[in-house]
């Protein structure tokens, strides 16, 4: 079945770095949806993505599809402590399927 | 605010017994997904309902049943019950249909916890 990979697994990073977080799918995809989770929190949908090569800015967050859509990004510029949390992908396959979520990258961020 | 809702918060139960969590999805919504969520595994999907039929089926255990009632709340039934299945349970909803893509919107979970 279909597999979604995400990288790293886990980034602490100093207040104002940047920080990205990848993910990967086993097959092509027809859509890529993120959503963050802030500890104790509940998943809550940022974006989705459904075109070849799209690119989303939100604020300082920026969203990238690959070209093959197998793959996405996600990048923070100049981290707040407002962006500890857990960033998820999920791909959703052709046709009609459900969503696969990666594992996640859980952020901190040290002020 | 996500406006799904899930009872009960917490639970605390014990190996074999059995449990039923609910949820309630948006107003309008007609999916339900259910999810569980463990420390090393992720976010998994269980099941869906679509206007109370079964749509998808995920990494859903035997022991584990769900069903979506006319007025579209829907329940997940874990039984015979394994320390294993300590977790938290979300719920999801969308609009979605047939050949669309649609965000869910997540419920704030029930934490199950088996002693």
């Amino acid at each position: 079945g279909q597999q979604v990979m995400q990288i790293p697994q886990y980034q602490h990073v100093q207040e104002g770095e940047d920080f990205t977080t990848y993910c990967n799918s086993s097959t092509t995809l027809s859509n890529i949806q993120w959503y963050k989770q802030r500890p104790g929190g509940h998943p809550v949908f940022l974006i989705q993505l459904v075109k070849s090569g799209e690119v989303k800015k939100q604020k300082r967050l920026t969203f990238q599809f690959g070209e093959a859509k197998k793959n996405s990004s996600l990048h923070i510029t100049a981290t707040q402590t407002t962006d500890v949390g857990t960033y998820f992908c999920a791909g959703r396959g052709s046709g009609y399927s459900t969503l696969t979520f990666g594992k996640g990258t859980m952020l901190l961020v040290s002020p | 605010d996500s406006g799904v809702t899930q009872t009960p918060k917490h639970l605390i139960t014990a190996t074999g017994q059995r449990v039923t969590l609910r949820c309630s999805p948006r107003s309008g919504d007609l999916s339900v997904y259910w999810y569980q969520q463990s420390l090393d595994q992720g976010l998994q999907f269980l099941i869906q309902y679509y206007n109370g039929e079964e749509r998808a089926k995920g990494n859903i255990l035997e022991r584990f049943s769900a069903q979506q009632f006319p007025d579209l709340h829907s329940e997940l039934n874990l039984s015979s019950l394994e320390l294993g299945d300590s977790a938290l349970y979300f719920c999801a909803s969308s609009g979605l249909k047939e050949g669309s893509a649609d965000t869910q919107y997540f419920g704030p979970g029930t934490r199950l916890t088996v002693l």
